[in-house]
C-alpha cells in the first residue's frame, strides 16, 4: 500500500532492540492520551492510553510514560519486531466542549532484521 | 479495524464532481468521526457526530457535508467546493467520545 507519512520523522532499530517514541502534546489541561499503530494503507489501530492522573502505563510488550510537566508522552515497546514497523502517532483528549481527539503528526518506526 | 467499514477502498473523482465515501459501524458506539490524513501529517478533524440527527464542524469542514440519520452510518461528501480533495480518507467510532476506532479507510484520487 501506499506510505502514509512520506516525510514523517524516522526511528530506526534493530529487531530485538527496545524502542521509545516520543511525542509533545499542545494542551495542558488534555485529561486522556492516546497511541496508535498505522500500517502502511490502513487505518490506525489502538495500542495503549493512560489518563491523566497517571504517569506510566504497561501492556503486553508496550509501556507509555506521561510527564504532565513538560507535557510529553513516550511509547516504548520492548524487544521491537519487524512486524512492530509501523507508523505511530499519539492523541490527545480534552473533556471539553468538542471531546474530540487531537493528533500528533507522527513518528515512523523501521525494525531491521 | 473492528466493526468499522468504509468504502469504497479507492474512489475516483471527477472535476466538479461530488462523490460519498461509507462509513459503517456495528459497534453501537454513538460518535462517530471524519478524518483527512495527508503525507507527512497527522490525522485532520472534519466532521464529527456525537448523537443521531446531529453533528459538528471539526477543523477542516469547508468543501464537505455530512448526514446522521442512523446511528450505524456517517456518510461523507466531499462537494466540488473542495479544491484539494485527493488524501486518505479515515472514518472513526467511539462509545463516549475518548477511545476512537478507526475504519480502514478509503483513498480518494482526483483524475
Amino acid at each position: 500500500g501506499e506510505s502514509v507519512g512520506l516525510h514523517l520523522p524516522t526511528l530506526s532499530v534493530q529487531e530485538g532492540d527496545n524502542s521509545i517514541i516520543n511525542c509533545a502534546y499542545s494542551n495542558s489541561a488534555s485529561d486522556y492520551f492516546i497511541w496508535y499503530k498505522q500500517e502502511s494503507g490502513k487505518g490506525p489501530q489502538f495500542i495503549i492510553d493512560i489518563r491523566s492522573n497517571m504517569d506510566k502505563r504497561q501492556g503486553q510488550r508496550v509501556t507509555v510514560l506521561l510527564n504532565k510537566t513538560v507535557k510529553h508522552l513516550s511509547l516504548q515497546i520492548a524487544a521491537t519486531q519487524p512486524g512492530d514497523s509501523a507508523v505511530y502517532f499519539c492523541a490527545e483528549f480534552l473533556d471539553t466542549g468538542r471531546r474530540a481527539l487531537t493528533f500528533g503528526s507522527g513518528t515512523r518506526l523501521q525494525v531491521q532484521p | 479495524d473492528g466493526g468499522i467499514t468504509q468504502s469504497p477502498k479507492y474512489l475516483f473523482r471527477k472535476e466538479g464532481q461530488n462523490v460519498t465515501l461509507s462509513c459503517e459501524q456495528n459497534l453501537n458506539h454513538d460518535a462517530m468521526y471524519w478524518y483527512r490524513q495527508d503525507p507527512g501529517q497527522g490525522l485532520r478533524l472534519i466532521y464529527y457526530s456525537q448523537i443521531v440527527n446531529d453533528f459538528q464542524k471539526g477543523d477542516i469542514a469547508e468543501g464537505y457535508s455530512v448526514s446522521r440519520e442512523k446511528k450505524e452510518s456517517f456518510p461523507l461528501t466531499v462537494t466540488s467546493a473542495q479544491k484539494n480533495p485527493t488524501a486518505f480518507y479515515l472514518c472513526a467510532s467511539s462509545p463516549m467520545g475518548e477511545t476512537q476506532y478507526f475504519g480502514p479507510g478509503t483513498r480518494l484520487l482526483v483524475l
